[in-house]
């Protein structure tokens, strides 16, 4: 158990639909890190915010938005999805703000119909 | 763009055998991380290498980093059932929280 936490573990929704992925970070961790992570694609950097800024930007379709709470969890809203959203999605989190160290959660599996 | 390239993708042994698994990249990194995998489930860290040069040991695990920060290696010794998954390579910068990850080396040991 790494001590990062996502809500939900499981998400099924249909296209053009919206969903919010949460994700509580480690104790005293005060960067967040989203991942997206695809058969084709592998793990790919989404973003980074650390102590609610964000802190680096991969990846991320401008369909996608995240923000980080003053209590540090984080949540990660995609809208308009299509099909090719379907993947895991992992969050990550550090003491730091640098890369070392990084904690993943379990993820959560998100499929689209 | 920065990119890790592992080798080999897949690779199936059987228990009690030797394997290395390489991590190579054209670009410096500040440091490079070594993930396991199980199906399903997040990539649980094993070990960070932040020094050119530098080998951590992990049991029957040695990670390398090599001299010019570039590339990395894996090796297991004497490989178990219980070490069967998805081993993923990453560097990291010194003042981003970006990882980059590798495509990923999928382990199975057979009994």
């Amino acid at each position: 158990d790494s001590g990062v936490t996502q809500t939900p573990k499981h998400l099924i929704t249909a296209t053009g639909q919206r969903v919010t992925l949460r994700c509580s970070p480690r104790s005293g961790d005060l960067s967040v890190y989203w991942y997206q992570q695809s058969l084709d694609q592998g793990l790919q950097f989404l973003i980074q915010y650390y102590n609610g800024e964000e802190r680096a930007k991969g990846n991320i379709l401008e369909r996608f938005s995240a923000q980080q709470f003053p209590d540090l969890h984080s949540e990660l809203n995609l809208s308009s999805l299509e099909l090719g959203d379907s993947a895991l999605y992992f969050c990550a989190s550090s003491v730091a703000g640098a890369a070392y160290e990084q904690y993943f959660g379990p993820g959560t599996r998100l499929t689209v119909t | 763009t920065q990119l890790l390239e592992q080798s080999p993708q897949f690779l199936s042994i059987q228990e009690g055998e030797n394997l290395t698994v390489y991590c190579n990249s054209s670009s410096v990194f500040s440091s490079l991380q070594w993930y396991r995998q199980e199906p399903g489930e997040g990539p649980v860290l094993l070990v960070t290498v932040v020094t050119g040069g530098e080998v951590k040991k992990l049991k029957r695990l040695t990670f390398q980093f090599g001299d010019a920060r570039k590339d990395s290696s894996l090796h297991i010794t004497a490989a178990q059932p219980g070490d069967t998954g998805l081993y993923l390579c990453a560097g990291g910068s010194s003042n981003t929280g970006k990882l980059i990850f590798g495509q990923g080396t999928t382990l199975q040991v057979k009994p």
